[in-house]
């Protein structure tokens, strides 16, 4: 089954830059999203089509994508950031759609 | 108010049943292709399955884990989304979610969850 692949974790200090990436062979053909969840919440859409922000999402949130490997950059990151993200795809055939593994963002 | 609420979680042994429901309300149901997504304790989101709108035809497509047992349909009347789970495993302990693409392309609606124990 198709697969999205994203590292475990991510640590980074306020201010600085945080960049996860998800790899996945249908995303030259396929739209990637990005969902960032906090503990006991449901996920909320911060990416859509690879790199447009949705209203109500910080200017700070951009997405990227480069062949096999999309990429979500959060450039200054707050304290609140502290969560986990998921990138979201489909298959070639556009039918069955797929969750990366996850990262976790910490905030030192 | 625009929203998904999902209900008909909780506590079944392995290889029994459940119906999960999730009632929309603010949006025009039945024009929307409707998704369910899990997320096991501790474990990362897994798509279940999505069931497309009438005028689409109504197909629904499933993850491999669950296809030949787990059932969505809706109820465009009701404005409501179904899945039947049959011959549940422990592995399907997870909390459920129904989403859908309200505004953009992308899950941008989610339900609140409800949470399904199958163990013994």
């Amino acid at each position: 089954s198709y697969e999205l692949t994203q590292p475990p974790s991510v640590s980074v200090s306020p201010g600085q830059t945080a960049r996860i990436t998800c790899s996945g062979d249908a995303l030259p053909k396929q739209y990637a999203y990005w969902y960032q969840q906090k503990p006991g919440q449901a996920p909320v859409l911060v990416i859509h089509k690879d790199n447009e922000r949705p209203a109500g999402i910080p200017e700070r949130f951009s997405g990227s994508s480069s062949g096999a490997t999309v990429t979500l950059t959060i450039s200054g990151v707050q304290a609140e950031d502290e969560a986990d993200y998921y990138c979201q795809s489909a298959d070639s055939s556009g039918t069955y759609y797929v969750f990366g593994t996850g990262t976790k963002v910490t905030v030192l | 108010e625009v929203q998904l609420v999902e209900s008909g979680g909780g506590l079944v042994k392995p290889g029994g049943s459940l119906r999960l429901s999730c009632v929309a309300s603010g949006f025009t149901f039945n024009n929307a292709w409707m998704t369910w997504v899990r997320q096991a304790p501790g474990k990362g989101l897994e798509w279940v399955g999505r069931i497309k709108m009438k005028s689409d035809g109504g197909t629904t497509d499933y993850a491999a884990p669950v296809k030949g047992r787990f059932t969505i349909s809706r109820d465009d009347s009701k404005n409501t989304l179904y899945l039947q789970m049959n011959s549940l495993k422990t592995e399907d302990t997870a909390v459920y979610y129904c989403t859908t693409r309200y505004k953009l392309d992308g899950f941008d609606l989610w339900g609140q969850g409800t949470m399904v124990t199958v163990s013994s």
